[in-house]
């Protein structure tokens, strides 16, 4: 079982605010690694999938960068909206199979 | 993509007692995939189910506990048996590879 840890755990975010939040994972042996999006009462989604060092991503108002080096991504959302309340997971990928983090849950207060 | 409908979406069941979660797919696929994630915890792989031959369980996930039915390529069952409050979760399967994976909408599972 590999260590990929995220953190906060949750957080509160002002309508319009913009945040971020980390995922720390092995920095040995490194494939790949994924971000989804689980709203609640829904199926989680992916939002991207980063392999190279350096690698930055985006998808409307979100983001991501890549430290392959030091172990570690960051997902950005830019001016946060109601509809991005949700649970971000964020999974390192070893032998064709997937770790996840505990998630960051976010709440966005209109 | 894939379209996964799982049920049920959520239960209350008492202790000793089994529930068994359903997943349909609308196409055909190889592998579907059982998770689960406990409070606070992490998204955790039960089990891989391959169709024609018996699931494969990962580290602390025992048949006993966790059967897996795979009848055909675009249904599968996990049974999660002889419940204790441990167990309560939500168990969610998925189909794809570890590019991208497809979940079902998830069984919020409370046992008493």
């Amino acid at each position: 079982i590999l260590n990929v840890e995220q953190s906060p755990q949750s957080l509160h975010v002002q309508e319009g605010d913009s945040t971020n939040f980390t995922c720390s994972f092995p920095s040995s042996n490194f494939y790949a690694l994924h971000w989804y999006r689980w709203e609640t009462a829904k199926s989680p989604e992916a939002l991207f999938v980063m392999t190279l060092n350096g690698d930055e991503k985006k998808k409307g108002r979100i983001s991501a960068t890549l430290n392959t080096k030091e172990g570690y991504s960051y997902l950005y959302i830019k001016g946060s909206q109601p509809e991005d309340s949700a649970t971000y997971l964020c999974a390192f990928e070893d032998d064709y199979k997937l770790s996840f983090g505990a998630g960051t849950t976010v709440t966005v207060r209109a | 993509s894939a379209v996964i409908s799982q049920k049920p979406s959520r239960d209350i069941c008492q202790r000793g007692t089994s529930l068994t979660i359903q997943c349909q797919v609308d196409s055909q696929v190889t592998m579907m995939f059982w998770y689960r994630q406990q409070p606070g915890q992490s998204l955790t792989l039960i089990a891989t189910a391959n169709q024609g031959s018996e699931a494969t369980y990962e580290s602390g996930f025992v048949i006993d506990k966790f059967p897996i039915s795979r009848p055909n390529l675009t249904f599968s069952t996990l049974t999660v048996s002889n419940m204790s409050p441990e167990d309560s979760s939500i168990y969610l399967c998925s189909v794809g590879g570890a590019e991208k994976l497809f979940f079902g909408s998830g069984t919020q599972l409370s046992v008493l």
